[in-house]
């Protein structure tokens, strides 16, 4: 079945340092799905990429979709503690339902 | 306020009892799923309904149960045939139309654990 490897999965960085994660589909993926779960909290919707290539932005993160539709990035610019969590990309995966990457978990210090 | 909502928080559950998660939503979505997660782990599906008196079974379905007898409600059962049932359990929703493109709304989720 379809797999979603995310890495790494934990970061530590600095406050005010940068900080990426990577999303890698075994299968070519028709849109891309990014979600933050807070310390204890749920995860919650960021933003959906669909176009071959894609960039979007969102004040300090960007997002990005690969040329091949099989991989995506999330960076932070100047990570501040409220960056704190863990970021998941997600996929369709398989018939009507969607196939959560592994997760990257980012601690900031102060 | 519309949202999905998930009770109780917290579940302490007995050796060979069954125990039923609540799972309520007002945003009209005609699509719910109910997830697990373990420590450090990432989401695991286990059941998914895109309507009314209908349900597939995800990736780990063994060991639980579901109803959708209600659009607004899709409540999860972990049987006792669960041999591992301690982990956090989220219910989200989504619009019907393509899964997998619409956005997932999530509850604050419900601790399950076993004495």
């Amino acid at each position: 079945g379809q797999q979603v490897m995310q890495i790494p999965q934990y970061q530590h960085v600095q406050e005010g340092e940068d900080f990426t994660t990577y999303c890698n589909s075994s299968t070519t993926l028709s849109n891309i799905q990014w979600y933050k779960q807070r310390p204890g909290g749920h995860p919650v919707f960021l933003i959906q990429l669909v176009k071959s290539g894609e960039v979007k932005k969102q004040k300090r993160l960007t997002f990005q979709f690969g040329e091949a539709k099989k991989n995506s990035s999330l960076h932070i610019t100047a990570t501040q503690t409220t960056d704190v969590g863990t970021y998941f990309c997600a996929g369709p995966g398989g018939y009507q339902k969607v196939t959560f990457g592994t997760g990257t978990k980012l601690q900031v210090i102060p | 306020d519309g949202g999905i909502t998930q009770s109780p928080k917290y579940l302490f559950r007995k050796e060979g009892q069954n125990v039923t998660l609540s799972c309520e939503q007002n945003l009209n979505h005609d699509a719910m799923y109910w997830y697990r997660q373990d420590p450090g782990q990432g989401l695991r599906l286990i059941y998914y309904s895109q309507i009314v008196n209908d349900f597939q079974k995800g990736d780990i379905a063994e060991g639980y149960s579901v109803s959708r007898e209600k659009k607004e409600s899709f409540p999860l059962t972990v049987t006792s045939a669960q041999k591992n049932p301690t982990a956090f359990y989220l219910c989200a929703s989504s619009r019907q139309g393509n899964i997998g493109k619409e956005t997932q709304y999530f509850g604050p989720g419900t601790r399950l654990l076993v004495l």
